[in-house]
C-alpha cells in the first residue's frame, strides 16, 4: 500500500547544480502536486497538474520546471540551483472526479543547496 | 485575494485541556475545506474534510471541526489533548471550480505541557 512515494528522501547540491524529484502515486490520481515547505510559510504550491501531460504553475514556480509523461508520475525539476531553493519538497495527489478530493502526501524530500 | 489564514503560529496547552485552532479563509464561494497534521519529519496526516451537509465534522484521533459560513471559519477542536497530539497542523482548502489548486495556511505548531 505504497501511496504516494518520493525520490530521493535527502539530497544536498552545490549551487548551480541541477536535479530532478521523482514523485509516484499508484492511486491512479488524476491530479497531482508539488510544493515546497519553509519554517513559518507552510507549504506553498510550486506547479501542478490535473492530468497526464498537463502541467500548471502555482504560487512560486519561478526556479523549477515539472513534467507529468505518465500518469502516476511527476517529476519536479531544478535547473540550476540556488541556496533559496534549500527545504522539504512535498508531492500530493488527489482525485476529485472519483470523490477523493482530498491531497494524499508523500513522506517529503529534504533539500540542501550549499 | 484567496487565502487560508490560520492567526496561531504556537499553541501552548496542558495535557487533558481543550484545544481550538483557528482558520478563516478568503473565498467568494464556500470551498471545500481541510485539517492535516504533520508530526516531526513526517508527512501530512488527513485529520478531517468537509464539503457540505452538517457543519459539526468528526475526525481521526477524536478531533472535530465546525464550519461557520457567517464567519468563513474552520476551527479544529479536540476536548482533551494527549501529549502526542503536539504536532504541525494546518488548514487547507481548495476551490475545484477555479483551477483545482489546494491551497495551505501557514500552520499551527501544538505543544503539550505535562
Amino acid at each position: 500500500n505504497a501511496g504516494v512515494t518520493q525520490t530521493p528522501k535527502f539530497r544536498v547540491l552545490k549551487t548551480g547544480q541541477s536535479m530532478t524529484l521523482l514523485c509516484a502515486q499508484d492511486m491512479n490520481h488524476e491530479y497531482m502536486y508539488w510544493y515546497r515547505q519553509d519554517p513559518g510559510m507552510g507549504l506553498r504550491l510550486i506547479h501542478y497538474s490535473v492530468g497526464e501531460g498537463t502541467t500548471a504553475k502555482g504560487e512560486v514556480p519561478d526556479g523549477y520546471n515539472v513534467s507529468r509523461l505518465k500518469k502516476q508520475n511527476f517529476l519536479l525539476g531544478l535547473e540550476s540551483a540556488a541556496p533559496s531553493q534549500t527545504s522539504v519538497y512535498f508531492c500530493a495527489s488527489s482525485d476529485p472526479g472519483t470523490g477523493n478530493t482530498e491531497a494524499f502526501f508523500g513522506q517529503g524530500t529534504r533539500l540542501t543547496v550549499v | 485575494a484567496q487565502s487560508v489564514t490560520q492567526p496561531d503560529i504556537h499553541i501552548t496547552v496542558s495535557e487533558g485541556a481543550s484545544l481550538e485552532l483557528r482558520c478563516n479563509y478568503s473565498y467568494g464561494a464556500t470551498p471545500y475545506l481541510f485539517w492535516y497534521v504533520q508530526s516531526p519529519g513526517q508527512g501530512l496526516q488527513l485529520l478531517l474534510k468537509y464539503f457540505s451537509g452538517d457543519t459539526l465534522v468528526q475526525g481521526i484521533k477524536g478531533f472535530e471541526a465546525e464550519f461557520k459560513r457567517s464567519q468563513s471559519s474552520f476551527n479544529l477542536r479536540k476536548p482533551s489533548v494527549h501529549w502526542s497530539d503536539a504536532a504541525e497542523y494546518f488548514c487547507a482548502v481548495v476551490l475545484y471550480s477555479s483551477a483545482s489548486k489546494i491551497i495551505f495556511g501557514s500552520g499551527t505548531r501544538l505543544s503539550i505541557r505535562p
